[in-house]
C-alpha cells in the first residue's frame, strides 16, 4: 500500500529566508507525487507534480521539488518566502495510470512566516 | 467556470439526524472524490467515483453513502450522523486516473453534536 510521511508538523521560517518541507513516499511502482497548499478556510491548490522525466520539477508561486528514487523522498523548496506563503502544504503519492486515480496525502506541515 | 462547488459551507446536525452533502462540478470530469479532513491527520478519501454510475469505497466508508447518477453531481450522504463524523469534507474532481490532477472544492464543515 503507497503511503507518505511528512515528518514536520509545523515549521516557522523569517520572510525571505529559504524554505525546505519534507516528504518521503512508499510506494511499489513508479509513483506520481504531487504537493498541494492549503490556505486558511480554503480547499486545496496544487503547486507542483511530478510523473516521469526530469527529477526536478517547477510548480507555481516560485515552488519546486526534486524527486530523488533513492531516498524515496520529493522535498519542496523556495529561495525566497513571502509572508503569504503561510499555509498547510500537504504532499501526496497517486497510483499509477491505468488505476483509479486514489491519491494517499500525507499528514500536513502548517508553515508560519515571520516577519 | 466554476471549478468544483460544495453546499453547504457549515453546517451542525444533531446526534442520528441525516443530511446530504452536495458537489458538483462543471469541467466534465469523469473521476469524483469525497475526502473527509481532521486535524493532523492529512485527508482520507471516503469514497470515489470513475463514471456515472459507477461508485467505490475509498479508505474511511463507514457512516457513508454516494451515488452518481450524473457526470457533474456527486452528492454524500449521512444516514445517522455521529460525533466521529465531525470534520471538513472536500470533493474534488479529476479527468482521469493516475497523475491527472484533482481539483478541490472549498469544503463544507460539518459539526455533530
Amino acid at each position: 500500500a503507497q503511503s507518505v510521511t511528512q515528518p514536520d508538523i509545523h515549521i516557522t521560517v523569517s520572510e525571505g529566508a529559504s524554505l525546505e518541507l519534507r516528504c518521503n513516499y512508499s510506494y511499489g511502482a513508479t509513483p506520481y507525487l504531487f504537493w498541494y497548499v492549503q490556505s486558511p478556510g480554503q480547499g486545496l491548490q496544487l503547486l507542483l507534480k511530478y510523473f516521469s522525466g526530469d527529477t526536478l520539477v517547477q510548480g507555481i508561486k516560485g515552488f519546486e521539488a526534486e524527486f530523488k528514487r533513492s531516498q524515496s523522498s520529493f522535498n519542496l523548496r523556495k529561495p525566497s518566502v513571502h509572508w503569504s506563503d503561510a499555509a498547510e502544504y500537504f504532499c501526496a503519492v497517486g497510483a499509477a495510470a491505468g488505476t483509479a486515480s486514489k491519491l494517499t496525502f500525507g499528514t500536513g506541515t502548517r508553515l508560519q512566516v515571520t516577519l | 467556470n466554476a471549478g468544483v462547488t460544495q453546499t453547504p459551507k457549515f453546517r451542525i446536525l444533531k446526534i442520528g439526524q441525516s443530511m446530504t452533502l452536495q458537489c458538483t462540478q462543471d469541467m466534465n470530469h469523469n473521476y469524483m472524490y469525497w475526502y473527509r479532513q481532521d486535524p493532523g491527520m492529512g485527508l482520507k478519501l471516503i469514497y470515489y467515483s470513475v463514471g456515472a454510475g459507477i461508485t467505490d469505497k475509498g479508505e474511511v466508508p463507514n457512516g457513508y453513502n454516494v451515488s452518481r447518477s450524473t457526470t457533474e453531481d456527486f452528492p454524500l450522504r449521512l444516514e445517522l450522523a455521529a460525533p466521529s463524523q465531525t470534520s471538513v469534507y472536500f470533493c474534488a474532481s479529476s479527468y482521469s486516473s493516475g497523475g491527472h490532477e484533482q481539483y478541490f472544492g472549498p469544503g463544507t464543515r460539518l459539526t455533530v453534536t
